[in-house]
C-alpha cells in the first residue's frame, strides 16, 4: 500500500483480556517497528524485525506482549490479560533497511477498562 | 532512561518567528533524526543526520549535530501556525547492534497566529 496501515485504530477492551493488533508495513520495507506511547510522554520501542533475522523483543514490557511477523510482511502485536496500564497508542513504523526514515502508521489507540 | 531528551518540553511562539528545539543524547550514535507528531498519532519523518554530518537543510528546517556534546538542535524559521506539534528526536545507539531508534520526550511547539 501507499502506507504504513495500522488496524484496528481504536480499541477498548476489558481488562484480562486479549487483544491483537494489526500492522501492514510498506511493500518491499524489511524493517518493521512497534512503538508504544503513552499519553503525553516519548515513544517506546518494543520490538524491531529486520527481514529474516531474529527480532530485537528487548523492548517488551512483559511476556503477555508478543509480537509475530508473517511472510515479512504483516506483523500483529498481540497483548495477553490486558491491565490497565497496557493503555496507550501503539505505533507501527516501517523503513526499507531499518537506517533511514521511518514511515509510520496512524496508530492503534488501545484502552483497557 | 531516554537515549535522548529534547529541551525545551514546551514552548510557545508567534507566526513569524524562529523555533529552536534541542535534544542531547547519551551513547555514540551512528545517525540522529527528527520527527514532527500532529494530535498524538503518527509521526512524520522530517530529516536524519549521520554522525559524520554537522548540519543539514530541508526547506525551512535546519538541523545541526554536534557529537562531541551529544547534542542536536532542531530549527523552524518563520514558523506558522501548522507547524504546531510535538517534535521528536531519535537516535540510532552505534553500539547496539541493531538499527532501532530510540525516541526522546519530545518537544510541544504552539505557534500563534
Amino acid at each position: 500500500g501507499a502506507g504504513v496501515s495500522q488496524s484496528p485504530s481504536n480499541k477498548v477492551t476489558e481488562k484480562g483480556k486479549d487483544v491483537e493488533l494489526r500492522c501492514d508495513p510498506i511493500s518491499g520495507h524489511t524493517a518493521l517497528y512497534w512503538y508504544r506511547q503513552s499519553l503525553g510522554q516519548g515513544l517506546e520501542f518494543l520490538i524491531y524485525f529486520q527481514g529474516n533475522s531474529a527480532p530485537d523483543k528487548s523492548g517488551l514490557p512483559s511476556d503477555r506482549f508478543s509480537a509475530e511477523r508473517t511472510g515479512g510482511s504483516v506483523s500483529t502485536l498481540t497483548i495477553q490479560r490486558t491491565q490497565q496500564e497496557d493503555s496507550a497508542v501503539y505505533l507501527c513504523a516501517s523503513s526499507t533497511t531499518g537506517r533511514g526514515g521511518y514511515t509510520f502508521g496512524s496508530g492503534t489507540r488501545l484502552t483497557v477498562v | 532512561s531516554q537515549q535522548g531528551e529534547e529541551d525545551p518540553q514546551a514552548l510557545s511562539i508567534q507566526e513569524g518567528e524562529n523555533a529552536t528545539m534541542n535534544c542531547s543524547y547519551k551513547t555514540s550514535i551512528n545517525n540522529l533524526q527528527w520527527y514532527r507528531q500532529n494530535s498524538g498519532r503518527g509521526l512524520v519523518h522530517l530529516i536524519l543526520i549521520r554522525s559524520n554530518e554537522r548540519e543539514k537543510h530541508s526547506g525551512r528546517l535546519r538541523v545541526t549535530l554536534d557529537t562531541s556534546k551529544k547534542s542536536s538542535s532542531l530549527l523552524i524559521t518563520a514558523s506558522r501556525a501548522a507547524d504546531t506539534a510535538s517534535y521528536f528526536c531519535a537516535t540510532d545507539i552505534r553500539a547496539s547492534g541493531t538499527y532501532k531508534y530510540i525516541f526522546g520526550t519530545g518537544t510541544r511547539l504552539k505557534v500563534l497566529a
